[in-house]
């Protein structure tokens, strides 16, 4: 169980294209979603925190209007990263709250993003 | 600031040995950590996870070991195998359901 899915697992793009990554929860209801961008032998970032229905909480320093999130149902929320700059390009992983106890975050295999 | 983070950056273990990975933390507060697992171009995988009002808790093969007195977590891990080799990061949950994770420490198999 607590299985978390992402789409695509990579993407090569343009400079100042969108690209759209899709996290779904497969087998539960998420209460909450994160996304997270983490870099070469580095630890992961959280980028911002989405709840169905309601607007995503961005952490200090991620551009909102950059890095659009939609948290369409309990199971389905979208990352848009917009007009992309090579800069952007990183890992983007995914993950999905569920109560056991407390709240525990179980991680999609992430998608892999080269802006050229 | 308060952070989770790792004190070893890379481990080296024997196939069969028992594996510790160390994580220290610095913010009182955190009541619920977890242990992940990240293979090469993966995501994160849960292994374990502890409250704070426990101070061990064991799995499959996996103990977790929670020291509240000096802020400090631990995950063992026995007869270590080559499916093993990963990064490991310990996180922390602060009862705001974010997690803060440590820089993550590789560990590597030798045959």
């Amino acid at each position: 169980g607590a299985v978390v899915s992402q789409h695509p697992s990579w993407v090569i793009c343009k400079s100042g294209t969108s690209v759209k990554i899709e996290c779904r929860s497969l087998d539960f209801q998420a209460t909450t979603m994160f996304w997270y961008r983490q870099f070469p032998k580095q630890s992961l970032m959280l980028m911002a925190t989405s709840n169905e229905g309601s607007k995503a909480t961005y952490e200090q320093g991620v551009e909102k209007d950059k890095f659009l999130i939609n948290h369409a149902s309990l199971t389905l929320s979208t990352l848009t990263v917009t007009s992309a700059h090579p800069e952007d390009s990183s890992f983007y992983i995914c993950s999905a709250g569920t109560y056991r106890g407390q709240e525990t975050q179980y991680f999609g295999p992430g998608t892999r993003l080269l802006v050229l | 600031g308060e952070s989770v983070g790792l004190h070893l950056p890379t481990l080296s273990v024997q196939e069969g040995d028992n594996s510790i990975i160390n994580c220290a933390y610095s913010n009182s507060a955190s009541d619920y950590f977890i242990w992940y697992k990240q293979e090469s171009g993966k995501g994160p995988q849960f292994i374990i996870d502890i409250r704070s009002n426990m101070d061990k808790r064991q799995g499959q093969r996996v103990t977790v070991l929670l020291n509240k007195t000096v802020k400090h977590l631990s995950l063992q891990i026995a007869a270590t195998q080559p499916g093993d080799s990963a990064v490991y990061f310990c996180a922390e949950n602060k009862n705001d359901y974010k997690l803060s994770f440590g820089a993550g420490t590789t560990v590597t198999v030798r045959a």
